[in-house]
């Protein structure tokens, strides 16, 4: 009964792919999130989505492209991968509110070769 | 930019000592929130701080906050090898932003 879980965990591919990581939670939060965490562990927020509707877009590459389906799932589709893009991907989710407290899942772990 | 800053960047100790780590932050805050990412791992959230506490507990775990030096501490008391991790402060501005993550402290406690 994993509360957020990521596929895959560990994604090999080459320069110039397309792919495709996928989130889903079972907690019923309204709230979702991608993040990426480079190789200094420095974590960084890449989108926010509220209700299937996007509400936070950093400043993140259009090649980057998340979509919801439905408030449970969050995917995140990548074109053109470049070796910078290696890093670790991880989703979370939370309940919106003051507390703000949020349930990452284990991890994307992406390498561009 | 990056809001939070952790101190130190590493930190080692011999199992049953206490570990103590300190986040500096630059904006108001609603909250702040410490997590442990364990090798491999996702975050998990430990303790949740609002801006206008002043100390919390948990278990083994002490955060304080000091919103005059936008400044807050994480004390675990007598650490176990299973402690060993990456720590990050997080904060919120308010309950409709991301939070903004620390670069982490690495605990290592050593048996």
């Amino acid at each position: 009964d994993t509360a957020v879980s990521q596929t895959p965990k560990y994604l090999v591919t080459q320069m110039g792919n397309d792919k495709s990581i996928k989130c889903e939670q079972n907690l019923g939060h309204d709230t979702m999130y991608w993040y990426k965490q480079d190789s200094k562990k420095f974590l960084k927020i890449m989108f926010s989505y509220n209700n299937k509707e996007l509400i936070i877009n950093e400043t993140v590459p259009n090649r980057f492209s998340p979509k919801s389906p439905d408030k449970a799932h969050l995917n995140l589709h990548i074109n053109s991968l470049e070796l910078g893009d290696s890093a670790v991907y991880f989703c979370a989710s939370s309940h919106p509110g003051d507390t703000h407290e949020q349930y990452f899942g284990p991890g994307t772990r992406l390498t561009v070769t | 930019s990056q809001q939070g800053e952790e101190d130190p960047q590493a930190l080692s100790i011999q199992e049953g000592e206490n570990a103590t780590m300190n986040c500096s932050y630059k904006t108001s805050i609603n909250n702040l929130q410490w997590y442990r990412q364990n090798s491999g791992r996702g975050l998990v959230h430990l303790i949740l701080i609002r801006s206008n506490e002043r100390e919390k507990h948990s278990g083994r775990l002490r955060v304080t906050l000091d919103t005059s030096k936008k400044s807050s501490s994480l004390l675990i008391t007598a650490s176990r090898a299973a402690d060993t991790a990456s720590y990050f402060c997080a904060t919120a501005f308010s309950g409709n932003t991301p939070l903004v993550f620390g670069k982490g402290t690495r605990l290592s406690v050593i048996a």
